[in-house]
């Protein structure tokens, strides 16, 4: 699977929009990019994901570039409990097994 | 999403004891389980895949003789880490696959703590 970079960490204020980004240039045709986030002493939680086109849900947006060698999840109206550290993941379709890099450690302020 | 519980959620044991943890979907009948590791300011990583009703595959590096792993019906899976060392106080995490679109339901993860 290809590899992803994102920042280390961020900072929101509350209330405004959370743009997190990931850059995965290597990634393949067949290769879907998945966002998961960690709340501390939790589990992962699953966001969204997307192949090409962008993707909304009830928590996020994702939004692909079209050379898909970058996206963007945004939490649209970030808040206290958004705190977390987000993992942007990019698995083949097929393959069950995902790879969590370091992530981005998001830091929203009242 | 799909319900997936850990058992315990916390355990302390002494060096040399060995110490069971359950992995249960709650709600949908997983194929596939997954047992990962997080050390303190780390990420997660994967410890091994554990396919109902097989041996569980390990990935490069983890002992298969030292963490045993059960799947043996659709939702339930045990991590059993045998003689355990202050070293392998961690946070361990499960998740449970095997739907359609691939997705990983997470546990909400077991801090053992070996003294």
């Amino acid at each position: 699977d290809a590899k992803t970079t994102q920042p280390p960490s961020m900072d929101c204020a509350e209330g405004r929009a959370a743009n997190l980004p990931c850059n995965h240039s290597t990634i393949s045709g067949n290769e879907y990019v998945y966002w998961y986030r960690q709340i501390h002493s939790q589990g992962p939680q699953y966001i969204i994901h997307g192949l090409k086109n962008n993707e909304t849900n009830e928590m996020a947006s994702l939004i692909i570039t079209e050379d898909r060698k970058s996206s963007t999840l945004i939490l649209p109206h970030a808040t206290l409990r958004d705190t977390a550290v987000y993992y942007c993941i990019v698995r083949a379709f097929g393959n069950e097994k995902l790879t969590f890099g370091t992530g981005t450690r998001l830091t929203i302020i009242p | 999403g799909a319900v997936v519980s850990q058992h315990p959620s916390r355990v302390i044991c002494k060096s040399g004891t060995s110490v069971k943890i359950e992995c249960r979907s709650l709600d949908f009948q997983a194929t596939t389980m997954f047992w990962y590791r997080q050390f303190p300011k780390q990420s997660l990583m994967l410890m091994a895949t554990s396919n109902e009703g097989s041996k569980a595959t390990y990935e490069q590096g983890v002992e298969k003789d030292k963490f045993l792993i059960n799947h043996a019906s659709l939702t339930l899976s045990t991590l059993t880490v045998t003689s355990a060392h202050p070293e392998d106080s961690s946070f361990y995490i499960c998740s449970a696959g095997g739907g359609e679109s691939y997705e990983q339901y997470f546990g909400p993860g077991t801090r053992l703590t070996v003294t």
